[in-house]
């Protein structure tokens, strides 16, 4: 256990409906990321926070995608009108910020069991 | 195409041998991470190598980086059954922030 918790831990959607995920991270760590993980494949980066503003969005991440991070602390994720495509495990880490100087450096980050979409 | 690759994909081996596993990736970096997931689990962090490191190590981990070769790989030695498991690499990428780019993975069975 890393300490952050996602839930729900599975889902299983009708294609067309909406869903939301949420993601609790370690309480000190003001960095949160999103990402989706296929069969097979390495997770893709969609989205990451520091404290409560999205500064970065993949490509990947449609306007289908939403996410916040009201507070700074937990953050949510929702798919709106749902596809096949989306079928995927959806993963939250989170991270402490920076070595300070060291530019671009990103720290160790710790990830969620993550939750399984399923789209019927 | 992705920013890191693993090699091999998959690598299967006796229980007490040591695991290679290699990773290239295209643009500068700022650090690299090496990540391990179990089945249908999260991923846990191993270790990670700033771009002035060329080695480093971590209990039965070794980790190297060459960054003129734009690569690195990750020894384990002295394998268990419980290091099956997918081992990824993970890439920043120099001036575009916290966009973290994983590799496909290598699938590592230990047979005990």
């Amino acid at each position: 256990d890393t300490g952050v918790s996602q839930d729900p831990r599975h889902k299983i959607t009708k294609r067309g409906q909406n869903v939301t995920f949420r993601c609790d991270p370690i309480s000190e760590h003001n960095r949160l990321y999103w990402y989706r993980q296929t069969l097979g494949q390495g997770p893709e980066f969609l989205t990451y926070f520091q404290n409560e503003a999205q500064l970065e969005k993949s490509r990947l991440l449609s306007d289908r995608f939403s996410a916040e991070r009201p507070k700074g602390s937990f953050s949510t994720l929702e798919i709106q009108r749902t596809e096949q495509g989306d079928s995927a495990m959806y993963l939250c880490a989170s991270s402490l910020p920076p070595w300070v100087g060291y530019r671009g450096a990103g720290d160790e980050q710790y990830f969620g069991p993550g939750t399984r979409l399923t789209v019927t | 195409s992705q920013q890191g690759e693993e090699d091999p994909q998959a690598l299967s081996i006796q229980e007490g041998e040591n695991a290679t596993m290699n990773c290239s990736y295209k643009t500068s970096i700022n650090n690299l991470q090496w990540y391990r997931q179990n089945s249908g689990r999260g991923l846990v962090h191993l270790i990670l190598i700033r771009s002035n490191e060329r080695e480093k190590h971590s209990g039965r981990l070794r980790v190297t980086l060459d960054t003129s070769k734009k690569s690195s790989s990750l020894l384990i030695t002295a394998s268990r059954a419980a290091d099956t498991a997918s081992y990824f690499c993970a890439t920043d990428r120099d001036n575009y922030g916290q966009n973290f780019v994983f590799g496909p993975g290598t699938r590592l069975s230990v047979l005990p």
